[in-house]
């Protein structure tokens, strides 16, 4: 299995409050990515990053930010978390050596706003 | 925008039989990925096959093969001997080649059920 770790694996809390997601890697992969999932839309991107310092939005970035100062940390922050971002999170990674690299995923953390 | 549809919400298959999920996607591009990732309950996400569009053969992954046909934008997943522990919900994934960064679009999902 790859050596990816999400903290907290289980989250309650309240709407308005901020939240952070923690992605840890031990392959020093460069590609870091983080998903959601919900029922009827299988998993959906919310935002990646290419290398320490360097992220970029996916499909469903609205109300998420990241950041990556170190390689083996991705972050995922919820600024003001709202009951729609109750959700299922998974980060994953690739070593993106090219574009079609497999993508490992991490446990999942569940996310739930009341 | 890239989209993959998975048609089959669910499917179910007896135990030792062989069950076909099927997956679509759109895209313009001529370099991509597809895959097939397993969700068991434990909710972990598992890779059960990888296919590269320019590879003519299709791939196959012990009891796992896919049907893939590019022209027809078509790439099902049919799983052979089917083993109870072969029960889970199924995804299927696309992905850009190039400088896509590796970025995943995926279906909705098949859950999948084997009885004994």
């Amino acid at each position: 299995d790859a050596g990816i770790t999400q903290s907290p694996r289980h989250k309650v809390t309240e709407t308005g409050t901020p939240v952070t997601l923690r992605c840890h890697q031990t392959e020093n992969h460069r590609y870091m990515y983080w998903y959601r999932q919900d029922p009827g839309h299988g998993l959906r991107l919310i935002h990646y990053s290419y290398g320490v310092k360097d992220t970029d939005k996916g499909e469903v970035s609205d109300g998420y930010s990241v950041s990556r100062s170190k390689t083996e940390d991705f972050l995922l922050t919820l600024e003001s978390a709202t009951s729609s971002q109750t959700s299922v999170y998974f980060c994953a990674i690739s070593g993106g050596r090219q574009g079609g690299d497999t993508q490992y995923f991490g446990p999942g953390t569940r996310l739930t706003v009341l | 925008a890239q989209t993959v549809t998975q048609s089959q919400p669910e499917m179910s298959v007896q135990e030792a039989e062989t069950v076909t999920l099927s997956c679509t996607y759109d895209t313009s591009e001529s370099d991509y990925y597809l895959f097939w990732y397993k969700q068991p309950p434990s909710r972990q996400m598992i890779l059960v096959i990888r296919q590269e569009a320019y590879k003519q053969q299709n791939a196959t992954e012990n009891r796992f093969s896919v049907n893939f046909q590019k022209a027809a934008k078509s790439f099902s997943l049919k799983i052979s001997d089917s083993q109870l522990g072969d029960a889970a919900m199924y995804f299927c994934a696309y992905t850009a080649g190039g400088t896509s960064y590796g970025k995943l679009t995926f279906g909705q999902g098949t859950i999948l059920t084997v009885h004994p």
